[in-house]
């Protein structure tokens, strides 16, 4: 099936550094979101992106988080600064399109651990 | 608010034996899809099946299938003739009208598969 990559596959930081979570979504895909798991915890939605836009967010999605794609290059999830709290792993997902119906393929996600 | 609850942690079975899980959602749309995931031990999250709130008939996918009891808003997956790459976690995901929101999972149940 389609294929979502998430560079890296871990990461780890100290409390207070940026970091920078990339997300390569299947190619014809149009909207673009993030998850977050904590160990042991649901997939929890953060945040969706569409045409260069956020278009929804969680309360998990904090001030200290930002999303962006530049020129169809990797959508990516910042994190600045990172606090304990932060670590999990966070998985990156498209859709075709924008219909509730549109089924989301997942990246494998990206294990960040704050130090 | 969307709720989706999978009560069985763990499931152990002898290859080619069908396995069924549990999965019971909460919703106030009468419009909803629903969705079953498997996570590899890799991490990587693979689509599987999905049913669609407004069909009555259970969905079909290879040896994958679906049991949607929409009055016990219940929508069960199971797998015949079950292999040994089967094992993995498998999620429940609801994705109501309000797309915008993405997915909400279930904790997910792990099946392991045994020769």
């Amino acid at each position: 099936g389609p294929k979502v990559l998430q560079i890296p596959s871990h990461q780890i930081i100290d409390m207070g550094q940026m970091v920078t979570l990339n997300c390569d979504p299947v190619s014809n895909h149009l909207y673009f979101y993030w998850y977050k798991q904590i160990l042991g915890q649901q997939m929890e939605f953060l945040v969706n992106f569409y045409n260069g836009k956020v278009m929804e967010k969680s309360k998990l999605f904090k001030d200290q988080f930002s999303v962006e794609r530049p020129d169809g290059s990797y959508f990516t999830l910042k994190i600045q600064p990172t606090a304990l709290e932060d670590s999990a792993v966070y998985f990156c997902a498209s859709s075709e399109g924008t219909g509730v119906a549109e089924t989301l393929y997942f990246g494998s996600g990206t294990r960040l651990t704050v130090l | 608010a969307q709720k989706v609850t999978q009560t069985q942690t763990s499931i152990s079975v002898v290859e080619k034996t069908t396995v069924t899980m549990d999965c019971v959602y909460e919703t106030r749309d009468s419009s909803y899809f629903l969705f079953w995931y498997k996570q590899t031990a890799s991490g990587e999250i693979v689509f599987l099946i999905r049913q669609d709130s407004y069909k009555k008939e259970n969905a079909t996918v290879g040896h994958y299938s679906l049991n949607f009891q929409k009055p016990k808003s219940s929508i069960g997956l199971i797998i015949t003739a079950t292999q040994i790459e089967d094992s993995a976690v498998y999620f429940c995901a609801m994705r109501e009208d309000n797309y915008a929101q993405g997915l909400t999972f279930g904790l997910g149940t792990r099946v392991s598969v045994f020769p």
